[in-house]
Parts: C-alpha cells; sequence; structure tokens
C-alpha cells in the first residue's frame, strides 16, 4: 500500500535558520505529493504540491522537488520565521478506485521557531 | 461560510455512548471525505462521498462507524458504543472533484471518558 515517512520532530530553529524537513514516500503508479501545515488553533492547509516527477512546488517561501529516483519530497525554507512555527504533513494522493483519490499523510513534524 | 465547517468543535462522551459529527462543505464541492487524525499522528482516511453515495469506505475502522450524507452536501459521520479508542480529532474536507485540492475543516475533537 501507499506510505509516507517524514523525519520525526520536534525541530527547533532560531529565526532566519535553513529549515529541511525530509518526506520519502512509497506508492503504486505516479502520485500526486504535498505539503500541508497546520497553525496552531486552525485546520490543515496546502502549503504546496507537485503533480509530477521534477515539478517544484513553492509558496511562502517554502519549496519541494519531486524526486521519483529517490522518492522524495524534502521540504525546504532558506530562512525561517516565528510565525512559520506550526506542524507541518507530507502527504501523497494516489487513485485508490472506485473514483477515490485518497490523501496518505506523515505522521507530521512540529517546527518551533524561536526569536 | 467560505470554508468547511465541522461541528460540535468539541465532543466528550462517554464508553458506549452514541456520537455524531456533522461537516458542511463549501458550496459545490462534490467530493467530501472523512479522516481521523489521533495524537501524534497524521490523518488517516476513513470515507470518500462522491455526491451522495459512499464511493469508498475502505477506511472505516468497523462496523461502529457509518457516515451519510443524503442530499450531496452536509455529511454525518456516526459513532455507536463508542470506545476509548475513537478519541480523536475527527477532520472533514471538500473538493470540487476527484483529484482536485481538499480544503479541511478545523475538525471535531472526540474525547470518550
Amino acid at each position: 500500500g501507499n506510505s509516507v515517512t517524514q523525519m520525526e520532530g520536534p525541530v527547533t530553529l532560531s529565526e532566519e535558520a535553513f529549515l529541511t524537513i525530509n518526506c520519502t514516500y512509497t506508492a503504486t503508479g505516479y502520485p500526486s505529493l504535498f505539503w500541508y501545515v497546520q497553525y496552531p488553533g486552525e485546520g490543515l492547509q496546502l502549503l504546496l504540491k507537485a503533480t509530477k516527477a521534477d515539478d517544484k512546488g513553492s509558496n511562502k517561501g517554502f519549496e519541494a522537488t519531486y524526486r521519483k529516483e529517490t522518492t522524495s519530497f524534502h521540504l525546504e525554507k532558506g530562512s525561517v520565521q516565528v510565525s512559520d512555527s506550526a506542524v507541518y504533513f507530507c502527504a501523497l494522493s494516489a487513485y485508490s478506485g472506485a473514483g477515490s483519490y485518497q490523501l496518505t499523510f506523515g505522521k507530521g513534524t512540529k517546527l518551533s521557531v524561536i526569536p | 461560510g467560505a470554508g468547511v465547517s465541522q461541528t460540535p468543535s468539541n465532543k466528550v462522551t462517554e464508553k458506549g455512548k452514541y456520537v455524531e459529527l456533522r461537516c458542511d462543505p463549501i458550496s459545490g464541492h462534490t467530493a467530501l471525505y472523512w479522516y481521523r487524525q489521533s495524537l501524534g499522528q497524521g490523518p488517516e482516511f476513513l470515507i470518500y462521498f462522491q455526491g451522495t453515495g459512499a464511493a469508498d469506505d475502505s477506511g472505516l475502522p468497523n462496523d461502529r462507524f457509518f457516515a451519510v450524507r443524503p442530499e450531496g452536501s452536509v455529511s454525518t459521520l456516526k459513532i455507536q458504543r463508542t470506545e476509548r479508542g475513537d478519541s480523536a480529532v475527527y477532520l472533514c474536507a471538500s473538493t470540487l472533484g476527484p483529484g482536485g485540492e481538499l480544503f479541511f475543516g478545523e475538525g471535531s475533537r472526540l474525547t470518550v471518558l
């Protein structure tokens, strides 16, 4: 079956530090890949996505590149801010039959950015 | 409202009781998903509706869980004979159609004592 493995947290960084959160996946077929973010007290929000190999998703200074050869989709940001403190989830979407595209999530990585 | 609305936001119940959780999706979204998120885990798929029908219920853990969407809009997740292990945040998401971006509600936190 499909699965997503992401770096375990929590991760604590100082403001303006470089961020990498590793994510690898196992899937049949050609999944789409996503990063979702959950800010404190809020619902899950789509951060960025990539739908095919070598695509780069980007948003709010975050980037991730779909690497089929390494089955990875690592999240990076060059300079984090306190406002980036949240839980980040890597996910894949694959067709599961019966017209259903299921999102399979990793366990989440909690990021805390300190001033 | 503009987003996915879930009620109640918090529900505390006793073991063995019946619970209903409601999801009001974004207007016009034909596809609706339920997920369950346990503490320290990522969301896990429960069930998917396309219109009024449950197209994929393979994630429902057992027959105590059931969901309906009678008019193709609002959905209700029903849990019978609740157990302590059912304690989790239940998330609802909607999308325009299969493969589209999912928009999540804030979730209903269920605590079974």
